[in-house]
């Protein structure tokens, strides 16, 4: 079955540590996003990739850094730079111009959590 | 102002009730709008596109007023099984970006 997988399902970040968030898609999109959500809160949008070895900012993207090396991967860094990563991770793909009848696919997203 | 902003409830309601749900945007030029739908730490599914003419899927109706700027969300006999937060979703015009609001939490009792 085609889908998107984000791994690990929980992670802890000590303190000055980087970490990285995995994101898999089979859906052959083009399309990769990265969202944070805190409790009580919307989605914010960190980063976006629309291309292969091509990605933009998103609304709060100080503190995380990404690549996209590969149509199928879209991975996260969390930097030690980011001072309150806690949150909730999730990562979506779509076709590259979302319109009417067009869809985000998530993944089930990754609880990252400060020891 | 926020750009998509929702009443973040709870909206409590019992089984079979009717509940309706708002959300204003601040950006006129918005094209593209979408209710998703989110359990308790899990991922956001959509669950209905918002068309200008407004439309209808089993119990739920979804209409757009572009003159006020909101979209509404109607749940017609809730099932326990409609408990969830529900997230308005705007697309600004000329944009692949998606802004999501806040979400309004039901919860459906027996």
């Amino acid at each position: 079955d085609g889908g998107i997988t984000q791994s690990p399902k929980y992670l802890f970040r000590k303190e000055g540590q980087n970490v990285t968030l995995s994101c898999e898609q089979n859906l052959n999109h083009d399309a990769m996003y990265w969202y944070r959500q805190d409790p009580g809160q919307g989605l914010r949008l960190i980063y976006y990739s629309q291309i292969v070895n091509d990605f933009q900012k998103g609304d709060i993207a100080e503190g995380y850094s990404v690549s996209r090396e590969k149509k199928e991967s879209f991975p996260l860094t969390v930097t030690s730079a980011q001072k309150n990563p806690t949150a909730f991770y999730l990562c979506a793909s779509s076709t590259p111009h979302l319109g009417i009848n067009e869809k985000l696919f998530f993944g089930s997203g990754t609880q990252l959590s400060v020891l | 102002r926020k750009e998509v902003e929702q009443d973040p409830g709870p909206f409590n309601v019992p089984e079979g009730a009717t509940v309706a749900f708002n959300c204003t945007y601040s950006n006129s030029a918005s094209q593209s709008f979408f209710w998703y739908r989110q359990d308790c730490r899990k991922e956001p599914k959509l669950l209905m596109s918002v068309y200008s003419s407004g439309n209808e899927d089993g119990r739920f109706t979804a209409q757009l007023n572009r003159a006020s700027q909101y979209i509404s969300l109607l749940i017609r006999d809730s099932k326990l099984s409609d408990s969830a937060t529900y997230l308005c979703v705007v697309t600004p015009y000329n944009t692949d970006k998606l802004i999501f609001g806040t979400g309004t939490r039901l919860q459906v009792f027996p």
